[in-house]
């Protein structure tokens, strides 16, 4: 099993570009997650979805878009770039029992 | 998203010796608490999960819960080079988790 899958694990963009950040599960989860880690600062929730169909914004949505089309796949999509938005993305999923299951990640440079 | 604390690091233990971690939450209706270890560089990995007051052991790793004082703990007994990492508490809620900060722990040989 593949768990979940992030692509890129690193990318650098520039300020005002847009780039679409994919998350694929094999593990037939409803729940999945974006979270940003910034250092020192814990993982902070940006989107989530318990379904097909079904988004719902966190604790800090502003700038970022998500979808959820199928149960397999949460692509996070960043509008217009921002330097504030440097950060080690990671996208979870998980089944109703609440433990997550973590991709690899992705590091963006904003610059 | 509710509040989750731990105790600040670093914290730096000898070989062998048990490293103590601490977690408190705002949120009384929480019902489901994780401890995740996290490799510099690398995603959290869950090592931990208890939903009962008391102690839940497994290996070298012993959670604690304490839900009437919105507290959780982690113990990790006879510490290993390999232990190094940080460790993040989480509380779920909403089928949502809630992480602190985190807790980084050295095992000096």
């Amino acid at each position: 099993n593949a768990g979940v899958t992030q692509t890129p694990k690193f990318r650098i963009l520039k300020i005002g570009q847009s780039m679409t950040l994919q998350c694929t599960q094999d593990m037939n989860h409803n729940y999945m997650y974006w979270y940003r880690q910034d250092p020192g600062m814990g993982l902070k929730l940006i989107y989530y979805s318990v379904g097909a169909g079904i988004t719902d914004k966190g604790e800090v949505p502003n700038g970022y878009n998500v979808s959820r089309s199928t149960t397999e796949d949460f692509p996070l999509r960043l509008e217009l770039a921002a330097p504030s938005q440097t950060s080690v993305y990671f996208c979870a999923s998980s089944s109703i029992e609440g433990g997550y299951t973590f991709g690899s990640g992705t590091r963006l440079t904003v610059v | 998203q509710k509040e989750v604390e731990q105790n600040s690091g670093p914290l730096s233990v000898p070989e062998g010796a048990i490293a103590s971690l601490n977690c408190t939450y705002s949120d009384r209706v929480s019902q489901s608490f994780f401890w995740y270890r996290q490799y510099s560089g690398k995603s959290p990995e869950l090592i931990m999960s208890i939903y009962s007051n008391g102690d839940k052991e497994d290996g070298r790793f012993t959670a604690q819960l304490n839900k009437a004082s919105q507290y959780v703990s982690l113990l990790i007994r006879d510490s290993q080079p390999s232990d190094s990492a940080t460790y993040l508490c989480a509380v779920n809620n909403d089928y949502k988790l809630s992480f602190g900060a985190g807790t980084t722990v050295t095992v000096r040989a």
